[in-house]
């Protein structure tokens, strides 16, 4: 089935910057888009934006745009997220999903397990 | 942008029915989604495009949307199914989605 599977936990500090990859395997990587979430603490889902990996093309959240930057990789089915500039309210678990079907719609059917990345000097 | 405004927490006792609202401006007109999320884990989509359920998804969870506010439904409410929801809608204007800030799910 669809997995996703996403890099490990990250400590970094203030002023530094990240990459989280997230490797899709058993189904056609350009198919679907890639979405990133995230969720700090205790706190609730916050959408970060996504990726169309057979265009490369993006679309960030507002509150993120000018850190943020999305790639992939087709040739290893694997998506990144590049955030920089980071600092304490950007510790959080970082997901990576796909929709249930092809286009924005229809729901996140598919999650990666999450990526810890934890900010303090 | 836009806006979906949950309930924080909700309370129910076993067996009993719980609603969970999700609330926008004119929210009738998008698809809505709704996850579970239990502590340490990824979400889980419930139910999307308002009212289907993916497939191993009890049938004790049902959605509704209308006018400005869409709602989780969760008949005989067990143990195990409390929990964080989150709704999510796409808004087409942005090209871009957004969630709710999500309902603890309390089962008495």
């Amino acid at each position: 089935q669809v997995q996703l599977v996403q890099s490990g936990a990250e400590v970094k500090k203030p002023g530094a910057s990240v990459k989280v990859s997230c490797k899709a395997s058993e189904y056609t990587f350009t198919d679907y888009y890639i979405y990133w979430v995230r969720q700090a603490p205790g706190q609730g889902l916050e959408w970060m934006g996504w990726i169309n990996p057979s265009s490369g093309g993006t679309n960030y959240a507002q509150g993120f745009q000018g850190r943020v930057t999305m790639t992939r990789d087709t040739s290893i089915s694997t998506a990144y997220l590049d955030l920089s500039r980071l600092n304490s309210d950007d510790t959080a678990v970082y997901f990576c999903a796909r929709n249930r079907d092809r286009g924005p719609y229809s729901g996140y059917a598919h999650w990666g397990q999450g990526t810890l990345v934890s900010v303090s000097s | 942008s836009y806006v979906l405004t949950q309930t924080p927490s909700v309370s129910v006792a076993p067996g009993q029915t719980a609603r969970i609202t999700c609330g926008g401006d004119n929210i009738g007109s998008k698809s809505v989604h709704w996850y579970q999320q239990k502590p340490g884990q990824a979400p889980v989509l419930v139910i999307y495009y308002d009212s289907d359920r993916p497939s191993g998804i009890p049938e004790r969870f049902s959605g509704s949307n209308s006018g400005n506010t869409a709602t989780l439904t969760i008949s005989g409410v067990e143990a195990g199914d409390e929990a964080d929801y989150y709704c999510q809608v796409w808004d087409s204007s942005s090209d871009q989605s957004v969630f709710g800030g999500g309902t603890k799910l309390t089962v008495l």
